[in-house]
């Protein structure tokens, strides 16, 4: 049964850049059927997603986090990460990461990886939390 | 500000049926995206409850039921039990801001 574990620092200062990584188990992160994402929660708050992956083809941002937020892949290692940078006290929340996939019931199939805008999180890591403060 | 909007809050007595409601808007459950919904206890992974508008992954009970019309979907409780009570979030894909979306979040109260 794939798992997902985030890893990283648990205190980053303002201004500085915030790193993740995101590591697979028990499956392949080579399985073009799914895309890997980020998502965070602030204390008290909404889930907010940050942004998605496909195989290192493709990269997909959150409009209000895009000129900070940077999502890559290592398939060698089965890991995903996130960077943040210029972080601020409001980037602090507990940082999930996510196996995106479009399973279509009707069909039966899994929906083509063209389809992504149909996609839904459906293993999720435990969380980071990751608080912003000097 | 999220572009899917729940209610804050609901709260049922226990044997009852709740509805929580996810609007959105054209360019989002209007334009045809699926919603799915996730059952969060604060503290802990949200847990995937419905996706695809109206489908169960295995083990969630049939209790729990999706619909989507128009601009909006919903996601229905039937039988209210008192585990019941966690954070629901909608999710949708957006066209105008090319991602996904959640909703801000229902807290479910079993009174």
């Amino acid at each position: 049964q794939l798992q997902l574990q985030e890893s990283g620092p648990g205190l980053v200062k303002p201004s500085e850049t915030l790193s993740l990584t995101c590591t697979v188990s028990g499956g392949s992160i080579n399985n073009r059927n799914y895309y890997w994402g980020w998502i965070r929660q602030p204390p008290g708050k909404g889930l907010e997603w940050i942004g998605t992956i496909y195989y290192s083809e493709s990269t997909y941002y959150s409009p209000s986090l895009k000129s900070r937020v940077t999502i890559s892949v290592d398939t060698s290692k089965k890991q995903f990460s996130l960077k943040l940078s210029s972080v601020t006290a409001a980037d602090t929340a507990v940082y999930y990461c996510a196996r995106h996939v479009g399973y279509d019931y009707v069909r039966g199939s899994y929906r083509l990886p063209s389809e992504y805008y149909y996609y839904y999180m459906d293993v999720w890591g435990k969380g980071t939390a990751v608080t912003v403060s000097s | 500000q999220s572009v899917l909007t729940q209610p804050p809050s609901v709260s049922g007595a226990p044997g009852q049926r709740v509805t929580i409601s996810c609007t959105g808007s054209s360019s989002n459950i209007g334009a045809g995206y699926d919603v799915h919904w996730y059952q969060q206890l604060p503290g802990t992974a949200p847990k995937l409850l419905i996706y695809g508008n109206n489908n169960r992954p295995s083990g969630v009970p049939e209790r729990f039921s999706g619909s989507k019309s128009g601009t909006s979907a919903s996601l229905a409780i039937s039988g209210l039990q008192a585990e019941d009570e966690f954070d629901y979030y909608c999710q949708s894909y957006d066209s105008s801001l090319s991602g996904w979306l959640f909703g801000g979040g229902t807290k479910l109260t079993v009174l």
